[in-house]
């Protein structure tokens, strides 16, 4: 079975800082990977998603993520962080053979002046 | 607007007690699924849908019942209410042509006393 472990329970960064945050999974495939992020009271959105091809993976909202196979990893970045920002972040996994996403913890971002 | 319609958002509940969490979409998704949110624990999937009359368990299916009459419905049922039921619970769909683009509601925040 798939799972996703995000390390990083809280971050704190300054506005105008770049930002990463970590996800790592565990899959026996080629994984779905997705980051979704969720603000106060709200549903998620994605981010942005990998499938296949190129590694590196632009995202809205200024978002990118990298997909390592050697460390299955799929961290996300931001080069400049906004106070919109601030939300939490969840990394998932899903399998190529049924429609099920697998959620990380998820990290919360906190975003200072 | 196009979109999920999660209702109610807010609900208290006494233990043992019944309700049924609506979930609407009206975007001809074929699937759908029902999520509960616990802190530091992300998101678990609790029933999907792959279509009108087909329904399968997720990862933590008790207490819960689903039912798929229609595209556009898919309730959750909450037989008899215990505190560990206590969580915001989001409902998402998508198309299985696009089955990973999942549009989330804005979720129900349920308290079991």
């Amino acid at each position: 079975a798939q799972s996703v472990t995000q390390p990083d329970i809280h971050i704190t960064v300054s506005e105008g800082a770049s930002l990463e945050l970590r996800c790592n999974y565990s899959y026996g495939a080629t994984p779905y990977l997705f980051w979704y992020v969720q603000s106060p009271g709200q549903g998620l959105q994605l981010l942005l998603k990998y499938f296949s091809g190129d590694t590196l993976v632009q995202g809205i909202k200024g978002f990118e993520a990298e997909f390592k196979r050697s460390q299955s990893s799929f961290n996300l970045r931001k080069p400049s962080v906004h106070w919109s920002d601030a939300a939490e972040y969840f990394c998932a996994v899903g399998s190529s053979n049924d429609y099920k996403l697998s959620f990380g913890a998820g990290t919360t971002v906190t975003v200072r002046a | 607007n196009a979109g999920v319609t999660q209702t109610p958002k807010f609900q208290v509940l006494k233990t043992g007690q019944s309700m049924t969490l609506q979930c609407a979409q009206d975007m001809n998704h074929e699937y759908m699924s029902w999520y509960r949110q616990d802190p530091g624990m992300g998101l678990r999937l609790i029933h999907y849908s792959v279509g009108a009359g087909i329904t399968d368990q997720g990862e933590v299916p008790n207490g819960y019942n689903v039912s798929r009459s229609t595209t556009e419905d898919f309730p959750l049922r909450l037989l008899s209410a215990a505190p560990s039921q206590t969580s915001v619970y989001f409902c998402a769909s998508s198309s299985l042509s696009d089955v990973y683009g999942y549009t989330f509601g804005s979720g129900t925040r349920l308290t079991v006393v």
